[in-house]
C-alpha cells in the first residue's frame, strides 16, 4: 500500500540551511506536498510539486523531486527560529484529493 | 474569522459518553475532510465529503459517525470511544482537488 517515510527529528543552527527528506512508495502520485505544523495549530501548506517537475523554488524554500528513487526533499535556506515546527511530507494518492502523510519531521532551530 | 474553525478545541470524555466535534469552513469550498493525528501514527484520513456526499470512509470504526448537513459544516459524532481514540482530530476543506486548508484541530482525551 501507499507509504510515506520521513526522519523524525532535525536540529540546525540559526542561519544554516535545513534539509528535510522524504520517501514515498506510490509511483502514480501526481502531486507531492510539504506542510508545516506549529505547536497548537493545524497544518499549513508550504509548497507542492507536480510529479513531472524536478525542482521548485519559492523564496527560501527549494523542493527537489527524484521520481526514480521516489525521494522528495525540502531545503530551507537561512533557517530562522520561526521555522521551528513539524514538517509533513504528503503524496496525493487516488481520487478525491486523498493525501497520504508521513509521520512528520520535527525541526528544532537553535542559536 | 479563520477559514476553517473547529470546536471544541479540547474535549475530555468517558468511554460511555456521546459527544460531537464540529467543523465550519468559511471558504466556499465543496469538499471537507476528517483526519486523525495521534502520537504514534502519521496523519490518517478518516472521511471525505464531496458536495455533501461521503466519498471516502477509510475503514473507520462505527463509533465514529460523520455528518455533513451542508457544504460549510462537518460533524464527527463520537460514542463509546476507547482510550486509544485519544488524538488530535483535524478538519480540512478544499475546492475540488485543490489545496487542503486545515483547522487547528480538536484535542480529544478519552478516559
Amino acid at each position: 500500500g501507499e507509504d510515506v517515510e520521513q526522519s523524525l527529528f532535525l536540529s540546525v543552527r540559526e542561519g544554516d540551511s535545513s534539509v528535510i527528506n522524504c520517501t514515498y512508495t506510490d509511483s502514480s502520485s501526481t502531486y507531492l506536498y510539504w506542510y508545516k505544523q506549529e505547536p497548537g495549530a493545524g497544518l499549513q501548506l508550504l509548497t507542492y510539486i507536480f510529479s513531472n517537475m524536478d525542482m521548485k523554488q519559492d523564496q527560501r524554500l527549494t523542493v527537489l523531486l527524484n521520481k526514480k528513487d521516489k525521494h522528495l526533499s525540502l531545503r530551507i535556506a537561512d533557517t530562522q527560529t520561526g521555522d521551528s515546527a513539524i514538517y509533513f511530507c504528503a503524496e496525493r494518492s487516488g481520487g478525491y484529493n486523498k493525501l497520504i502523510f508521513g509521520a512528520g519531521t520535527r525541526l528544532a532551530v537553535h542559536p | 474569522e479563520t477559514g476553517v474553525t473547529q470546536t471544541p478545541r479540547h474535549l475530555v470524555m468517558g468511554m460511555t459518553n456521546k459527544k460531537s466535534l464540529k467543523c465550519e469552513q468559511h471558504l466556499g469550498h465543496n469538499a471537507m475532510y476528517w483526519y486523525k493525528q495521534s502520537a504514534k501514527k502519521p496523519l490518517e484520513l478518516m472521511f471525505v465529503y464531496s458536495l455533501e456526499e461521503r466519498v471516502e470512509n477509510n475503514s473507520v470504526p462505527s463509533r465514529f459517525s460523520p455528518e455533513c448537513p451542508n457544504s460549510s459544516h462537518l460533524f464527527l459524532h463520537l460514542h463509546t470511544l476507547q482510550p486509544e481514540d485519544s488524538a488530535l482530530y483535524l478538519c480540512a476543506s478544499s475546492q475540488g482537488a485543490g489545496e487542503l486548508f486545515f483547522g487547528e484541530g480538536s484535542r480529544l482525551t478519552v478516559l
